[in-house]
């Protein structure tokens, strides 16, 4: 399979703590997105990197979050000081050339 | 600030019956992308729509662009319960192309 793919699928950690979450795109997609998804909304836009250029940040996005894509590769969302309000679905995508793009399958994030 | 607003959230019907899902918007779109997503999964994506007025068949599923680019429907004829999931309609904005979605419709297809 040569679809985007996330690790790990779905993550359970306590207030305060730090995690990391890594996105594999389609291989020649040069660009990828990090959206989050809360239950019974649709997923809202957080960041976009061209190649390892981070080009775009959220407001939603909170110093307590960083997103890496080193080498224009893989890309990390690291979380640091998790709060309860950060639960919920994370979710990459990547884009070739044209305009449509293409999720992997998420990862579920529960802070306790 | 650029919104889609999806109609109905929620849908629940008997195997065999039709159905449309509704997304408005008040901003024009350069393309609008549907996508089914299933609990635990990402979104998948269906189909994406660019010009005014266009028509797009999947199987028995049939979209539509509006004529002002501004709107959406999704028709399902004859549904059946592997239809059932969260149906996303969603905007490339910007020169990012980041998407804004729907908050979507949740389609049950009894069997």
């Amino acid at each position: 399979d040569t679809g985007v793919s996330q690790d790990p699928r779905h993550k359970i950690t306590k207030r305060g703590q730090n995690v990391t979450f890594r996105c594999d795109p389609i291989s020649e997609h040069n660009r990828l997105y990090w959206y989050r998804q809360t239950l019974g909304q649709g997923p809202e836009f957080l960041t976009y990197f061209q190649n390892e250029a981070q080009l775009e940040k959220s407001r939603l996005l909170s110093d307590r979050f960083s997103a890496e894509r080193p080498k224009g590769s893989f890309s990390t969302l690291e979380i640091q000081r998790t709060e309860q309000g950060d639960s919920a679905m994370y979710l990459c995508a990547s884009r070739p050339m044209g305009y449509e793009q293409f999720f992997g399958p998420g990862t579920r994030l529960t802070v306790l | 600030t650029q919104l889609l607003e999806q109609s109905p959230q929620f849908l629940s019907i008997q195997e065999g019956e039709n159905l449309t899902v509704y997304c408005n918007s008040s901003s024009v779109f350069s393309s609008l992308q549907w996508y089914r997503q299933e609990p635990g999964e990402g979104p998948v994506l269906l189909v994406t729509v660019v010009t005014g007025g266009e028509v797009k068949k999947l199987k028995r599923l049939t979209f539509q662009f509006g004529d002002a680019r501004k709107d959406s429907s999704l028709h399902i004829t004859a549904a059946q319960p592997g239809d059932t999931g969260l149906y996303l309609c969603a905007a490339p904005v910007d020169s990012s192309y980041k998407l804004i979605f729907g908050s979507g419709t949740r389609l049950l297809v009894r069997p």
